[in-house]
């Protein structure tokens, strides 16, 4: 079993639409928790950190269950450039910092 | 934006050769990273470093080694490149120790590796 595991998707998704995306982690000492965006070919780019509380940012927003031991980001009113590969990270700050990723999912955002 | 540099960006080697991955960042971080990632295949972490003079092995077993002799540089070397080695290399930094803010990790643009 992976240790964070994601739908690798693709979500098709209309210009408009709200879209969310799950992930769930199998190591409960995970402290710290982040969405990435990786575009086609590119490198992985921070999009948001994940607060216990939830927190959101413009059309983005993050929420962390921890007795569930997941992740969901929720992307609202899609945009053709939100397409892209999202990842799910999360750091055992018990083991020096280390991040996991999950093997992403990628959306595509139609016109 | 991440001041982190890799070169070159695209590499076509023969196999046998001897290449080395240059990755350096500007931002003082102490804490940094090489990972592997295949076409639509998630990250795989290879190497990694805490500061000068330290090195340790990641996830995934690797035959590439590196070097940390200054805060700033972080090369990436293959003694006889191999078409198996062909990837994307993918280098990362991050802060590290007392008053690091978060475990952020800023990416490189990456190396692609063609070994033919």
């Amino acid at each position: 079993r992976k240790e964070v595991e994601q739908d690798p998707g693709p979500f098709n998704v209309p210009e408009g639409a709200t879209v969310a995306f799950n992930c769930t982690y199998s190591n409960s000492a995970s402290q710290s928790f982040f969405w990435y965006r990786q575009d086609c070919r590119k490198e992985p780019k921070l999009l948001m950190s994940v607060y216990s509380s939830g927190n959101e940012d413009g059309r983005f927003t993050a929420q962390l269950n921890r007795a569930s031991q997941y992740i969901s980001l929720l992307i609202r009113d899609s945009k053709l450039s939100d397409s892209a590969t999202y990842l799910c990270v999360v750091a055992d700050n018990n083991a020096g910092n280390m991040l996991t990723f999950g093997g992403g999912t990628r959306l595509m955002v139609k016109p | 934006e991440a001041d982190i540099y890799q070169t070159p960006r695209y590499l076509v080697i023969g196999t046998g050769k001897k290449i080395t991955l240059e990755c350096s960042q500007t931002m003082g971080h102490d804490k940094m990273y090489w990972y592997q990632q295949d076409p639509g295949m998630e990250l795989h972490l290879i190497h990694y470093s805490y500061g000068v003079n330290s090195t340790e092995k990641g996830d995934l077993s690797s035959e590439s080694t590196v070097s940390r002799i200054r805060t700033e540089h972080f090369p990436l070397t293959l003694e006889s490149a191999r078409p198996s080695h062909t990837s994307q290399y993918l280098c990362a930094s991050s802060e590290y120790g007392p008053g690091a803010v978060t475990d952020t990790q800023y990416f490189g643009p990456g190396t692609r590796l063609t070994v033919l």
